[in-house]
């Protein structure tokens, strides 16, 4: 069966610091991935997605970065972490029609 | 374009009410619809889908119909539990290239 995994689970860091979220599936081959932020009470914000390895698309101009190094993984960076990037950090992949979520990175910038 | 639209919360019920939280669409195409659930410091999880127009969705007692001619999606539930208090996020899909559509989500409290 298909999982998906993300680390870490949460992460405090100060404002100015470097960031690196990781999303791994298992159990398929060349899913869509997507990244999605969720500041505290509020919807879904989609921030890249891809298609492929090598292959990101933004949705949303900001100080964050994807990459997509191999088929099943998909990273989340930033060079310089601002308080506004505070959030729970979601991965999610398609089978079908159906998008499936990991478990979440909640980030914290103080 | 696409876009969900669902009601406003917080919504809080007493124990074994009925819920309804609404849903509406505009798409332009056809596109399948979901309802998913968040528990506090979770991800999202499916709770039910819907791929064409009239088939309903069901799921842990939760039913949702897909209706074109109102293009709505309203999820539904004749009695609720402490245990279904969560945010629920109605969504659609547009399958043309794999886009997703979510609304802004209703928190659900369910008091004893």
């Amino acid at each position: 069966s298909q999982t998906i995994h993300q680390w870490p689970a949460t992460l405090v860091q100060p404002v100015g610091s470097p960031l690196s979220l990781e999303c791994t599936v298992e159990g398929t081959s060349n899913p869509n991935l997507y990244w999605y932020r969720q500041a505290a009470g509020r919807g879904l914000q989609l921030l890249f997605y891809s298609v492929g390895i090598g292959q990101i698309s933004s949705e949303v101009p900001q100080n964050l970065s994807a990459s997509r190094p191999q088929d099943r993984q998909f990273i989340l960076s930033s060079k310089k972490l601002l308080l506004s990037d505070s959030g729970f950090y979601l991965c999610a992949w398609v089978l079908g029609e159906t998008q499936y979520f990991g478990p979440g990175t909640r980030l914290l910038v103080l | 374009g696409n876009s969900v639209t669902q009601m406003e919360g917080p919504v809080t019920l007493s124990e074994e009410a009925f819920l309804t939280i609404n849903c509406t669409y505009t798409a332009t195409g056809y596109p399948s619809l979901f309802w998913y659930v968040q528990y506090p410091g979770e991800g999202l999880q499916l709770l039910l889908k819907a791929t064409k127009a009239d088939d309903k969705g069901s799921n842990k007692g939760f039913e949702a119909t897909y209706r074109k001619e109102t293009t709505s999606f309203h999820l539904e539930k004749g009695s609720v539990q402490v245990s279904d208090s969560a945010v629920y996020f109605c969504a659609l899909s547009d399958q043309t290239w794999g886009q997703f559509y979510f609304g802004t989500g209703t928190s659900l409290t369910v008091i004893p």
